[in-house]
């Protein structure tokens, strides 16, 4: 099984508070991902890091910052958390380059997911 | 903007049926990925298929890519209880761009 790592697994705040969800990685994959899951929706795309400070948006990034200072750490932050933010979390991550690469698949490995409830 | 549409999204089938998933999606993709989902936990990846006309088997899975027809299915032969989860497929539209997933399909398999 890949090397990820997320914290906190379960949290429950209020409106309001600011939220930070953590991710880890033992694999030094060069791209990291958070996802949530929502009933109906499958899986969205927050934000991904393709490197070492560098990230972008995806589909429904807004509410929602991330940071990535270091390889193997990938930081989600709500600065100020939404009831609409209550939602399943799910870190990936995947290999770097797929183009000429014979072993890479480009597949995702996914942490445990972390259960966030805003009340 | 690539999208992926996957059907049905409930599935609840006999034992010893078979059946078939399908994922089409939107804009040319290079790759088709398929997830399994077991309820609370994370996703497994089950089947990558790199290129047109590829087909992977496992076990009861058996997952293939017509990328002419935007189309991949996950074929199930003989279900049995144990495949009961949520099944997901996943596009990616070139290069390292992020997967985008279907809504998934939540397989129910019953005696």
């Amino acid at each position: 099984d890949a090397g990820i790592t997320q914290s906190p697994r379960h949290k429950v705040t209020e409106t309001g508070t600011p939220v930070t969800l953590r991710c880890h990685q033992t694999e030094n994959h060069r791209y990291m991902y958070w996802y949530r899951q929502d009933p109906g929706h499958g899986l969205r795309l927050i934000h991904y890091s393709y490197g070492v400070k560098d990230t972008d948006k995806g589909e429904v990034s807004d509410g929602y910052s991330v940071s990535r200072s270091k390889t193997e750490d990938f930081l989600l932050t709500l600065e100020s958390a939404t009831s609409s933010q209550t939602s399943v979390y799910f870190c990936a991550i995947s290999e770097s380059e797929l183009a000429g690469s014979l072993t890479n698949t480009g597949e995702l490995f996914f942490g445990e997911g972390s259960r966030l409830t805003v009340l | 903007e690539l999208k992926v549409e996957q059907n049905p999204l409930f599935l609840s089938m006999q034992e010893g049926k078979n059946y078939t998933i399908y994922c089409n999606y939107s804009t040319t993709s290079d790759r088709l990925y398929w997830y399994r989902q077991d309820p609370g936990k994370s996703l497994e990846s089950l089947f990558v298929l790199l290129s047109n006309g590829a087909v992977k088997q496992e076990g009861r899975l058996m997952a293939s890519l017509d990328t002419k027809a935007r189309l991949s299915t996950l074929h199930i032969t003989a279900a049995v209880h144990d495949l009961s989860a949520t099944y997901f497929c996943a596009a990616i539209h070139s290069g390292n761009t992020p997967l985008v997933f279907g809504k998934g399909t939540r397989l129910s398999v019953i005696a």
